[in-house]
């Protein structure tokens, strides 16, 4: 069965500071894996995917994220965090035909 | 990508009625999908929603508490019934984006149920 975890309910980072929120997972096969923003009273935004190619993918508002096939992982970066980008961050994965898994999301707090 | 217009952003309900959240799309899409967020918690599908189908309820969900429409290509509705505080939530509907890896979300209906 598939899985996401995001090891890290609150993540505080100053803001200019570089920012990692983790993602691991675990699906049978080859993963799409994605990330999502959701900022207070709004939906989930889409920040950036990983399907197949290039392991680093690059993502909206200056965000990326390594796939890591061999720690299953997919972490999201960002070199200077702003303080805009406090927000609750979604990583998801999909096995090929399957539904999306949710991960259990990670608050980011940017502190000015 | 396709928008989704989702309605009504929020309401506060009294237990025990029926609330009706719609979702329409700006180009017609096959499967829509709903979520439900729970306070604190991360997303859980409720059903799918195929055009001239009924919807397929995912495990603990049930078509006497969710009723879904899916009455053309770029509409749905999603009803939550007799609710109760247990109800409160976010929910969200979303499709398939247009490269059909990821997902496209509406801006979400945050009930609260009193």
């Amino acid at each position: 069965a598939q899985s996401v975890a995001q090891p890290e309910d609150q993540v505080n980072v100053a803001e200019g500071n570089p920012l990692t929120v983790k993602c691991t997972y675990s699906v049978s096969g080859n993963p799409y894996l994605f990330w999502y923003v959701q900022y207070p009273n709004r939906g989930l935004q889409f920040l950036l995917k990983y399907i197949t190619g290039d392991n680093l993918v690059k993502g909206s508002y200056g965000f990326e994220a390594e796939f890591n096939k061999s720690q299953t992982s997919f972490h999201l970066k960002k070199p200077s965090a702003l303080v805009s980008d406090s927000a609750l961050y979604f990583c998801a994965v999909r096995g090929h035909g399957q539904n999306f898994v949710f991960g259990p999301g990670t608050r980011l707090s940017v502190l000015p | 990508s396709a928008v989704i217009s989702q309605k009504p952003s929020r309401d506060i309900c009294q237990r025990g009625t029926s609330l009706t959240i719609q979702c329409q799309v700006d180009s017609q899409v096959t499967m829509m999908f709903w979520y439900r967020q729970q306070p604190g918690q991360s997303l859980t599908l409720i059903a799918t929603a195929n055009q001239g189908s009924e919807a397929t309820y995912e495990s603990g969900f049930v078509i006497d508490k969710f009723p879904i429409s899916r009455p053309n290509l770029t509409f749905s509705t999603l009803t939550v019934s007799n609710m109760s505080p247990e109800d409160s939530s976010i929910y969200l509907c979303s499709l398939l984006s247009r490269d059909r890896y990821g997902y496209t979300f509406g801006s979400g209906t945050r009930l609260t149920v009193v």
